[in-house]
């Protein structure tokens, strides 16, 4: 049981580039979310998805855009990085909106 | 505004000195109260969920308690690999988890 994965794991881009951070789970959650975690700041949420099908957006959504692709895969898109969005992102799941909520490894992006 | 407060941003304990972080909230209808440990370069990793004031639940040296305004990590007897980051966070009445800040927590041998 791997929990959660994200890949990459640390990404350098140039302002204006795009890409794709994934992240799949194998504990047959139906809830899936992406957050960012800044220094001194808590962690805050940019999109989940309730479940396969929807998606909704967090406190922080500007700038990304979410594809649940199915049950287990959850994907964020930066189509247009900039500064402001180096940061670490966190992918986490959990079995529904109430329960508890499991974090992978992080994905350490650096926007120049 | 949902709110959650954590202090003391940082601390640092001798192995054996018993502590204790704080987590204010001000998070309307409260649906639980989540406590994860954080090491360096990796994810939270889940500790406890409390849902009622009075509750209380254990693990190893780490106990955490709940009231109607806070909640407290107790740390008893602490070790060096008890050393991480410790964030609390308040699941909100739409079940969205409103995260503090963190207490940095150093324990030398």
């Amino acid at each position: 049981n791997a929990g959660v994965t994200q890949t990459p794991k640390f990404q350098v881009l140039k302002t204006g580039q795009s890409m794709t951070l994934q992240c799949a789970q194998d504990m047959n959650h139906n809830s899936m979310y992406w957050y960012r975690q800044d220094p001194g700041m808590g962690l805050r949420l940019i999109y989940y998805s309730a479940s396969e099908g929807t998606t909704d957006k967090g406190e922080v959504p500007n700038g990304y855009n979410v594809s649940r692709l199915n049950k287990r895969e959850f994907s964020l898109r930066l189509e247009s990085a900039a500064p402001s969005q180096t940061s670490v992102y966190f992918c986490a799941s959990s079995r529904d909106l109430r329960e508890t909520q499991y974090f992978g490894p992080g994905t350490r992006l650096l926007v120049l | 505004e949902d709110q959650v407060t954590q202090s003391p941003e940082a601390l640092r304990l001798q192995e054996g000195e018993s502590s204790s972080l704080n987590c204010s909230y001000t998070v309307s209808g409260l649906r639980g109260l989540f406590w994860y440990r954080q090491d360096p370069g990796k994810g939270p990793e889940f500790l406890f969920t409390l849902y009622s004031a009075g509750e209380e639940k254990e693990k190893e040296r780490l106990k955490a308690t709940l009231t109607k305004k806070e909640s407290f990590l107790h740390i008893t007897a602490p070790k060096p690999e008890d050393s991480a980051t410790y964030l609390c966070a308040g699941l909100d009445s739409s079940y969205k988890l409103i995260f503090g800040s963190g207490t940095r927590l150093l324990v030398r041998p």
